[in-house]
């Protein structure tokens, strides 16, 4: 199957930081990348979906300016955890769509856990 | 989005057989069926996708009956590490189709 990659796997920051998250596509291009988070004893809920080169589009509730989406390229998708504050603790997982052969099917990365302090 | 139901939580012991049922009556005709397994503190892992009759790999197979209104995802001689959440989902391929979990069902095997 094809890997996605997350860095960092775990960050502990201070209330009021920002936090960048990287998600890596490694041996396909993901045109389209989406954003979950997973609150303890939780599904997975989507936070957004973004293809390279355009804006996020973002789900109902979720705010596109503390949670900064960029696509910029066919294998990397940032999430920019602006401000955080400790609500925004979570575990935040990506997934990519786009390999030639895979069907169209979403490959998870390993996910980053957040703890905002 | 067609909406899945699955059992919350399967108990088994190694070496058994584990079938968990879900059920999709709202399938639509495009749709395929995908199930995740994710452990704790990490992401889904894609298990096994089909659209009809039985499909099978090397970790699981499904089974979809000819009316698609439910899949049943077998999981042969399972051991404790099998001991994930596993996840049921509906949906048409499509690079930006919106995946939609549920609770999942929680299997727990003991030795």
């Amino acid at each position: 199957g094809a890997v996605v990659s997350q860095h960092p796997s775990r960050v502990i920051c201070k209330s009021g930081t920002s936090v960048k998250i990287e998600c890596r596509s490694l041996d396909f291009q993901a045109t389209t990348m989406f954003w979950y988070r997973q609150f303890p004893k939780q599904s997975l809920m989507l936070m957004a979906t973004s293809n390279e080169g355009s804006k996020a589009t973002y789900e109902q509730g979720v705010e596109k300016d503390k949670f900064l989406i960029n696509h910029a390229s066919l294998t990397l998708s940032t999430l920019t955890v602006t401000s955080a504050h400790p609500e925004d603790s979570s575990f935040y997982i990506c997934s990519g769509t786009g390999g030639a052969g895979l069907q169209e099917t979403q490959y998870f990365g390993p996910g980053t856990r957040l703890l905002v302090l | 989005l067609a909406k899945t139901t699955q059992p919350i939580s399967m108990d088994s012991y190694e070496g058994q057989e584990v079938n968990i049922t879900c059920s999709h009556n709202n399938i639509a005709t495009n749709d395929y069926i995908t199930w995740y397994q994710q452990f704790p503190s990490q992401g889904p892992r894609f298990i096994i996708q089909g659209y009809k009759t039985k499909v099978t790999n090397e970790v699981a197979s499904l089974f979809i009956p000819a009316d698609r209104k439910s899949s049943t995802l077998s999981l042969p001689r399972v051991s404790l590490s099998d001991t994930a959440v596993y996840y049921c989902l509906v949906g048409p391929l499509s690079n930006d189709y919106k995946l939609s979990f549920g609770a999942g069902t929680t299997v727990t095997v003991r030795a």
